[in-house]
């Protein structure tokens, strides 16, 4: 059974800082891996999609990186700003079934100004 | 670029009562996942659907039953509603390529409170 994890659970940057959120995932047979946003009682808005043969994915501020093998997807966000306050999920596609997605827990961002 | 359609995006029920949450996916997509994201909770997969027949089932309530139709959209039945059952429940569409491949689009989702 595919398990994430994401680390850590929160976490909270002077505004400007660099910043990397981790995700590991138990199952390398994966079809893809999404990392979403989420503001709070909000809806889930699709950040970067890696697909398994791809080592990242760049969109502006936001670089994913993806080790299938070892299990693990990092995403960078550079120059942090008060607006990228969120929780950041991540969650991978299975390739059995239907292929749903499973989500890790969530690293709850502050950045502070 | 049309997105995925939940409606309503709340819903306010007592227990006991019943519930039907609707879902439109992005025209010609093939597939349709329902989540339920509990308070402070990861999203949890129930159900999907490709091409109309159900396709996979997760952690989903014998309580609740869900359906796609002729026009591609979905419903899903909650009866019987129990105070847990509040949470955001998300509707996710996508194509399943050939090596499925393709990104899930999720709706706004309906909040759902039990009282």
């Amino acid at each position: 059974k595919q398990e994430v994890t994401q680390i850590p659970a929160a976490l909270s940057v002077p505004e400007g800082e660099n910043l990397v959120l981790n995700c590991s995932f138990t199952d390398s047979a994966i079809y893809n891996l999404q990392w979403f946003r989420q503001d709070p009682g909000k809806g889930l808005t699709s950040l970067l999609l890696i697909q398994s043969s791809q080592r990242e994915q760049t969109s502006g501020r936001l670089n994913a990186s993806l080790d299938k093998s070892s299990g693990r997807s990092t995403l960078y966000i550079a120059a942090s700003q008060p607006g990228d306050s969120a929780t950041y999920l991540c969650a991978v596609r299975g390739i059995q079934g239907a292929q749903k997605l499973v989500f890790g827990q969530g690293t709850r961002l502050t950045i502070n100004p | 670029a049309a997105g995925v359609i939940q409606s309503p995006r709340h819903l306010i029920k007592e227990k006991r009562e019943t519930a039907t949450l609707k879902c439109y996916p992005i025209p010609r997509h093939d597939t349709v996942y329902w989540y339920q994201q509990g308070p402070g909770q990861d999203p949890q997969f129930l159900i999907s659907f490709y091409e109309k027949m159900q396709s996979d089932k997760g952690s989903i309530p014998d309580r609740f039953s869900a359906q796609q139709f002729s026009d591609y959209h979905s419903e899903l039945n909650m009866s019987s509603l129990e105070l847990g059952d509040s949470a955001l429940y998300f509707c996710a569409s996508s194509l399943v390529l050939g090596d499925g491949g393709g990104e899930q689009y999720f709706g706004p989702g309906t909040r759902l409170t039990v009282t």
